[in-house]
């Protein structure tokens, strides 16, 4: 158990919708990253944010916002979902943002289905 | 642009037989580099960080290297329980955690 926590783990829902996706961080972690997963692809990047500010940004489309709270848990928002936003969704956290690199550990994932 | 390549792809092996993972990478003010491993539909497990070049870490039958350019995975004597895609990340100065494809390993009795 990395301490990382994603709800839900499944989500199936139709294209056009509007989904949230959550993470809790490992207690005293202030750096959380989303990534996207889809079948047989890498981890794609999609934003950071370190102790409630928005900190790095990858690939994210328009139609995705995230943002992280000030008890540090993350929302990662889906809108406008079209088939090819099916994958698994990761959320990672690390302790800091600062100096040398640390390394993330990451939650089980939310699958998302768009049908 | 930053970027993390890891070679092969895909890898083969028989129990016992001992062999090498690659992941070269090109990044504005390196970090950290990471190896991770992953199980089909699951988050990635973190394995070992390193830092700068020359840099060794060892955990059972794994060994990490790191040089200026690339890191290598160096599996000995795998276990079917060691069959997963190992990932290779780098974090550079903004702070982006970049991930590679990955090497999807299987290793048969």
């Amino acid at each position: 158990d990395s301490g990382v926590t994603q709800t839900p783990k499944h989500l199936i829902t139709a294209t056009g919708q509007r989904v949230t996706l959550r993470c809790s961080p490992r207690s005293g972690d202030l750096s959380v990253y989303w990534y996207q997963q889809s079948l047989d692809q890498g981890l794609q990047f999609l934003i950071q944010y370190y102790n409630g500010e928005e900190r790095a940004k990858g690939n994210i489309l328009e139609r995705f916002s995230a943002q992280q709270f000030p008890d540090l848990h993350s929302e990662l928002n889906l809108s406008s979902l079209e088939l090819g936003d099916s994958a698994l969704y990761f959320c990672a956290s690390s302790a800091s943002s600062a100096g040398i690199g640390t390394e993330a550990f990451f939650g089980q994932g939310t699958r998302l289905t768009v049908v | 642009e930053d970027q993390v390549t890891q070679s092969p792809e895909a890898l083969r092996l028989q129990e016992g037989e001992s062999s090498s993972l690659n992941c070269s990478y090109t990044v504005s003010g390196l970090r950290g580099l990471f190896w991770y491993r992953q199980d089909p539909g699951k988050g990635p497990e973190f394995l070992f960080t390193l830092y700068s070049a020359g840099e060794e870490k060892e955990k059972e039958r794994l060994k990490a290297t790191l040089t200026k350019k690339e890191s290598f995975l160096h599996i000995t004597a795998p276990k079917p329980e060691d069959s997963a895609t190992y990932l290779c990340a780098v974090q550079e100065y903004t702070d982006k955690l970049i991930f590679g494809t990955g090497t999807r390993l299987q290793v048969f009795p």
